[in-house]
């Protein structure tokens, strides 16, 4: 039931930005967007998050448009080691109680 | 800082078993996720707290399945009796108030039931 649309997987090769794009029609007023990786055999790790425009820190960006009904994670120069999954994540339900849930992520790989 | 500590990370048992699987939060952290994950279904929400109450649990596959937090800086699932298809990756995180959808998860309980 998780309120987020993202591709199943995508491919790229070491040294090229990788766009991943997640829609989320629905999204209510005051949600945020966090994205998350996971590498196997770990639990996932939250890599960004953002309200509205643009959000950057060293691991990646994450841009938002006016309309906030989808999001684009943007990973610059990627590296075998970003092989993971890439989960778009906003809350169902709102405030504290929002409920967590997450999608079937989209499957990076990378590529030598 | 220590993340979210879960015990046991590998668990062999018998179908019938009873299962308990330990969490402690980071300290300061006020809610508390319990996940499922597996090949067929991903990652599921079983049940989720705020301030040590249980506010959703209908991801909870069934009565087999309970959850507690007695306190601030632990939480238990139960599993009893244990069935095969209980076999799977179970991720307990925690989240800071006011950190929005900012949730840090544990390494994993590996729960195998044969």
């Amino acid at each position: 039931l998780a309120k987020t649309t993202q591709p199943i997987s995508m491919d790229s090769y070491e040294g090229q930005e990788v766009n991943i794009t997640c829609s989320h029609n629905n999204i209510a007023t005051n949600d945020y967007i966090t994205w998350y990786q996971q590498f196997p055999s770990q639990g996932p790790r939250f890599i960004i998050q953002g309200y509205k425009t643009k959000v950057t820190n060293e691991v990646a960006s994450l841009f938002i448009p006016a309309d906030r009904k989808s999001s684009t994670l943007s990973l610059p120069r990627v590296s075998l080691s970003d092989t993971a999954v890439y989960y778009c994540l906003v809350p169902v339900g709102s405030g504290n109680t929002g409920k967590l849930i997450f999608g079937q992520g989209t499957t990076l790989q990378v590529k030598p | 800082d220590a993340g979210v500590i879960q015990s046991p990370r590998h668990e062999v048992t018998e179908m019938g078993q009873e299962v308990t699987l330990r969490c402690k939060p980071i300290s300061g952290h006020n809610s508390l996720f319990w996940y499922r994950q597996t090949m067929m279904r991903g990652l599921e929400l079983l049940i989720y707290f705020n301030n040590n109450v249980p506010i959703d649990d209908s991801g909870m596959p069934e009565d087999r399945f309970s959850a507690k937090m007695p306190n601030a800086s632990f939480s238990t699932l139960k599993i009893q009796p244990s069935e095969p298809r209980d076999s799977a990756v179970y991720f307990c995180a925690s989240r800071k108030e006011g950190s929005g959808n900012t949730i840090y998860f544990g390494e994993g309980s590996w729960l195998t039931v044969v």
